[in-house]
């Protein structure tokens, strides 16, 4: 499967736990992008990377979430002291640099529960 | 920021009918508006896209319309079929797509055989 993809794909945590998401581009794709999604609604943005670098960060990241993205590969996600709003469908979505290259494709999604 | 509005929320057409969905953008500077597909469960699929140099763009029962005056743009599905039930989600963005999108809030369409 060459698609983007993400682990874990559900994930149920009691409030107050950290929790780790992954993220797998498609291989070529120098760009990626993490969404939030609640029921529905849209996909909102929160963070975006080209290769390593994290180059914008919504208002929605507080200081209790932070992405990596070390070798321009894989990106994580992490929540920290983890809250009941912050129960949603969390998406990564990957695209290729310059114009006619831009379309974002999605992952599959983590879903999150906390209780 | 980018503000995108969608409507309608619900629509249910008759299999064979045309289905229209709407949204409205508020910043001028966008000139990339992708449209995704999401079934039940699923991620969001790419449908089509327009850039803001164009002002119709279609794919087989597909089409969408750009109107950069009144800053909006239409999906158009023609002789819908039971496989196009799904929520759709319009976006738009600034630069060409190579920054985040900024979606609606989405329309579940239902085709009624």
């Amino acid at each position: 499967d060459t698609g983007v993809s993400q682990n874990p794909r559900h994930k149920i945590t009691k409030r107050g736990q950290n929790v780790t998401f992954r993220c797998d581009p498609i291989s070529e794709h120098n760009r990626l992008y993490w969404y939030r999604q609640t029921l529905g609604q849209g996909p909102e943005f929160l963070t975006y990377f080209q290769n390593e670098a994290q180059l914008e960060k919504s208002r929605l990241l507080s200081d209790r979430f932070s992405a990596e993205r070390p070798k321009g590969s894989f990106s994580t996600l992490e929540i920290q002291r983890t809250e009941q709003g912050d129960s949603a469908m969390y998406l990564c979505a990957s695209s290729a640099a310059g114009r006619g290259q831009e379309t974002q494709y999605f992952g599959p999604g983590t879903r999150l529960l906390v209780l | 920021g980018e503000n995108v509005e969608q409507h309608p929320s619900t629509l249910s057409v008759q299999e064979g009918d045309s289905a229209v969905i709407k949204c409205t953008y508020s910043d001028s500077a966008s000139n990339y508006f992708p449209w995704y597909k999401q079934e039940l469960g699923k991620r969001p699929q790419l449908i089509i896209d327009i850039r803001s140099n164009v002002g119709e763009k279609k794919d087989q029962r597909i089409a969408v319309t750009l109107n950069k005056t009144a800053k909006h743009f239409s999906l158009h599905i023609t002789e819908t079929q039971p496989e196009d039930s799904a929520v759709y989600f319009c976006a738009a963005n600034p630069n060409f797509g190579n920054e985040k999108l900024t979606f609606g809030t989405g329309t579940r369409l239902t085709i009624i055989p």
